[in-house]
């Protein structure tokens, strides 16, 4: 059963760059075709896709956070990560990592770490 | 991009059915079968209730039931049932090659 884990710091000062990590077990990430991405949502706000990747690198960004987000890929490790950088406290939120679906699906999520930005 | 546009709140009596809405343009739900519905318990991560605009995962009751026509999907849940009480969100695949959710739903079993 495929299963994914966020983790990383649950607080970052404002500006600063805020970095997560989702561990995958239960399958390869390299398997399939597959992309893996990362989803937040703020505090009793809706769902805003992050960005996602593909065990080849390949990433897809969303344009309103494009210039800010890097995601990346260890497949040796079976993890992906996310950094956000110039972190507000808009940035604020639950954030999920997911397996995305050949029609764009997202299944399954990880349980969600909160990262608050604040001094 | 711009969120998909969901109605704030929709109400209905056990039994009953109720049907979701949710607006996009033709970049991206009007131009792709790609449309997901996701429900979400309070503290709870989004659990997948149906993608490619209708397809059920294993485990989902039939209850639930999706649909698009032109630039509109639409969730439809029959038989209404205390547990259903959530919110809800869709997503569409995009012309720009990303991912846009909707505003969410608020389902209350009256």
């Amino acid at each position: 059963q495929l299963q994914l884990q966020e983790s990383g710091s649950g607080l970052v000062n404002p500006s600063q760059t805020l970095s997560l990590t989702c561990g995958v077990s239960g399958d390869s990430i390299s398997s399939g075709t597959y992309s893996w991405a990362w989803i937040r949502q703020p505090p009793g706000k809706g769902l805003e896709w992050i960005g996602d990747i593909y065990h080849s690198g390949t990433t897809y960004n969303n344009p309103s956070l494009k210039s800010r987000v890097t995601i990346s890929v260890d497949t040796s490790k079976n993890q992906f990560s996310l950094r956000l950088t110039s972190v507000t406290a808009a940035d604020t939120a639950v954030y999920y990592c997911a397996r995305g679906g050949p029609t764009g699906e997202f299944d399954p999520w990880g349980q969600g770490t909160l990262v608050a930005v604040s001094s | 991009q711009s969120a998909l546009t969901q109605p704030a709140s929709v109400s209905g009596s056990p039994g009953q059915s109720i049907t979701i809405s949710c607006t996009g343009t033709s970049s991206d739900i009007g131009s792709y079968n790609y449309v997901s519905w996701y429900q979400q318990h309070p503290g709870k991560a989004p659990k997948l209730l149906i993608y490619a605009v209708s397809d059920r995962p294993s485990g989902v009751p039939d209850r639930f039931s999706g649909s698009k026509s032109g630039n509109t999907a639409s969730l439809s849940i029959s038989g209404l049932q205390a547990e259903d009480e959530a919110d809800y969100y869709c997503s569409s695949y995009t012309s720009q090659i990303t991912q846009v959710f909707g505003s969410g739903t608020k389902v209350t079993v009256l």
